[in-house]
């Protein structure tokens, strides 16, 4: 079945420590990646893009086509990125999100 | 950035009722409409997919019947859930996709409330 798999719900980190978020993804094809942050309070909004390859607040993403992952990493995670975040495949025009990793960083 | 506004936030209806949620894309033409569902602590599930001028969609398990998604135009989508039960209340939300973009919008959710 095609999916997006988070397997961490909660995910707690002390400030400046580093942090990966994982995400595997069973599509076949080559779907699009993304992954989704939202604060608590806000909308859901783009954190970055695989097709982009950027660094946004310090995150990144390397797509692993033979792993079929898309793991979203930081070195040094700071206390105003606790949020939730979502990984998210575009397929055949759906856009599917994986179930979700609520990132807490303590001071 | 692109702007996706979504209204009502929140409504609390009475069983039995029927509630319209509406979605407006206020500075793009959005060819895509994703509405989702999101219960307590749990992921965005997609209900539908709509394309501007055509028929939605429906993901497996969400009854057309009763959640009524029209997309008239390319800056307006509406979910209507129709015969509203308390086990529809949950948080609904809309997101815009536009030509040439890389990614979607979203809006800022409407919480249902059905007593």
């Amino acid at each position: 079945a095609q999916r997006v798999t988070q397997p961490e719900k909660l995910l707690s980190v002390f400030k400046g420590a580093p942090v990966e978020l994982k995400c595997n993804y069973s599509y076949s094809g080559s779907p699009e990646l993304f992954w989704y942050v939202q604060y608590s309070r806000q909308r859901l909004q783009l954190l970055l893009r695989h097709i982009s390859r950027e660094s946004i607040k310090g995150f990144t993403a390397d797509l692993n086509k033979g792993e079929t992952s898309f793991h979203l990493k930081k070195p040094f995670a700071q206390e105003e990125d606790s949020a939730m975040y979502y990984c998210a495949v575009l397929n055949t025009d759906k856009l599917i999100f994986g179930t979700g990793t609520r990132l807490q960083v303590f001071p | 950035g692109a702007v996706v506004s979504q209204h009502p936030s929140r409504v609390i209806c009475k069983s039995g009722t029927s509630v319209k949620i509406e979605c407006r894309s206020l500075d793009f033409q959005a060819t895509t409409m994703f509405w989702y569902r999101q219960f307590p602590k749990q992921s965005l599930m997609l209900m539908a997919t709509s394309n501007e001028g055509s028929k939605a969609t429906y993901e497996q398990g969400v009854e057309k019947d009763k959640f009524l998604i029209n997309h008239a135009s390319l800056t307006l989508s509406t979910l209507t859930v129709t015969s509203a039960h308390p086990e529809d209340s949950s948080f609904y939300i809309c997101s815009a996709w536009a030509r040439g973009r890389t990614e979607a919008f979203f809006g800022q959710g409407t919480r249902l409330t059905v007593v």
